[in-house]
């Protein structure tokens, strides 16, 4: 079946590390997205990508820099400048028309440790 | 920019009464609009989408939605909540032509009663 994955499902940050959370979809989609969710804030844009070699940011990209090397692969690392990063982060796809759905991943939590 | 509320931060039901969420968006333009259900620690799953035409839409699990343009809202409904309704629903807002496609309401969570 198609869909996207989203590894690891639980991830430790220690302070001054960057980590790199892993999404990858087989639904032959053009885009792709991250977000991130805190409690009683739905969700909020931090990169988005609409073809390969090529993203913008979104509404909250400080601290964070993704990649896009493959159509199937849209990593997003968190970086150390990245003060606040205890999150569930949720990666998304799209075949890139607005009208179109956005299929979603698992998720990561992430917490520093 | 276009932007979505949810007015209800907490909704709680009985198990077998009706429920309504409400939903409404703020776009210059017929929107493209989308409810999503999300279970505690999982993604999100598309219920049901407008784009254009009946104002009545039908999605998956029973959930119905209607587009009311002078009220700017589409509100979710399900005539009888099941104990497997119980989950987070965010309402979110497309606009036409645009790449980064989706705001999200800050979602509604839902408590069903037995």
């Amino acid at each position: 079946d198609g869909g996207i994955t989203q590894s690891p499902k639980y991830l430790f940050r220690k302070e001054g590390q960057n980590v790199t959370l892993s999404c990858e979809q087989n639904l032959n989609h053009d885009a792709m997205y991250w977000y991130r969710q805190d409690p009683g804030q739905g969700l909020r844009l931090i990169y988005y990508s609409q073809i390969v070699n090529d993203f913008q940011k979104g509404d909250i990209a400080e601290g964070y820099s993704v990649s896009r090397e493959k159509k199937e692969s849209f990593p997003l690392t968190v970086t150390s400048a990245q003060k606040n990063p205890t999150a569930f982060y949720l990666c998304a796809s799209t075949q890139g028309s607005s009208n179109q759905p956005q299929h979603f991943g698992d998720g990561t939590r992430l917490s520093i440790l | 920019a276009q932007s979505v509320t949810q007015p209800d931060i907490h909704i709680t039901v009985s198990e077998g009464a009706s429920l309504e969420l409400r939903c409404n968006y703020s776009y210059g333009a017929t929107p493209y609009l989308f409810w999503y259900v999300q279970s505690p620690g999982q993604g999100l799953q598309l219920l049901l989408k407008y784009f254009s035409g009946d104002t009545l839409v039908q999605g998956i699990k029973g959930f119905e939605a209607e587009f009311k343009r002078s009220q700017s809202s589409f509100n979710l409904r399900k005539p009888s909540v099941h104990w497997s309704d119980a989950a987070e629903y965010f309402c979110a807002v497309g606009a036409h032509g645009s790449a980064r496609q989706l705001t999200f309401g800050s979602g509604t969570q839902l408590t069903v009663l037995p």
